[in-house]
């Protein structure tokens, strides 16, 4: 059975702060990996992607990926209360029109 | 939210009715899923599309069928609804096939009495 697994918090962060969010993945053959945002009572919204080992920087968001260790990760720089929120870490298998979601991480970003 | 609607936007139903949700896209994409989403279980997919009347089960199509007449219109279906499918319920679609990213509508919370 393909998972992926996240810590499911809550994780606080003092304003200002680095947050940091891991996840892992059983599936060797996984090609694309995500990071959604959502919010209480709202829909998932897409953040980042990534494709490559490495790094990938947006604004204040990085994405890190290390296929060897199967283990993808965000960081949020100079967090903010707006950034509280559940993340949701999700893998696409390759070969397979599915990506599959982690059930998520809480964060609570603390003024 | 990428052009997608769904409606209804909350029902309340009471146990044996059926119920069709109705998701709407206005990009013309050929891929498009169903998700409900429940504490402690994520996101589950529950039957996803690639073209008209192509369809295919995901993780938890038991008791839920699809329809896919139109590009535009993917229509979940619970044919005799039960208190366990009280959920919320996402549409998704996927622009490509290169970057498999989704997009999501805004949700439907579905309570089954």
């Amino acid at each position: 059975q393909k998972e992926v697994e996240q810590n499911s918090g809550p994780l606080s962060v003092p304003e200002g702060a680095i947050a940091s969010l891991n996840c892992t993945y059983s599936d060797r053959g996984s090609q694309s990996f995500f990071w959604y945002r959502q919010y209480s009572g709202k829909s998932p919204e897409l953040i980042m992607s990534i494709y490559s080992n490495g790094d990938k920087e947006d604004g204040r968001f990085t994405a890190q990926l290390n296929k060897a260790s199967q283990y993808v990760s965000l960081l949020i720089r100079d967090s903010q209360p707006s950034d509280s929120a559940t993340y949701l870490c999700a893998v696409n298998t390759g070969g397979d029109d599915k990506i599959i979601f982690g059930k998520g991480t809480r964060l609570h970003i603390l003024p | 939210d990428a052009g997608i609607t769904q409606s209804p936007r909350h029902k309340v139903t009471e146990t044996g009715t059926p119920v069709t949700l109705r998701c709407h896209q206005t990009e013309n994409h050929r891929y498009m899923y169903w998700y409900r989403q429940d504490p402690g279980h994520g996101l589950r997919l529950i039957h996803y599309s690639y073209g008209v009347k192509d369809t295919d089960k995901g993780e938890v199509s038991d008791g839920y069928s699809v329809s896919r007449s139109k590009t535009e219109d993917f229509l979940l279906t619970l044919e005799s609804a039960t208190s366990s499918q009280t959920s919320v319920y996402f549409c998704a679609i996927t622009p490509d096939r290169v970057s498999y990213e989704q997009y999501f509508g805004p949700g439907t919370r579905l309570t089954v009495t």
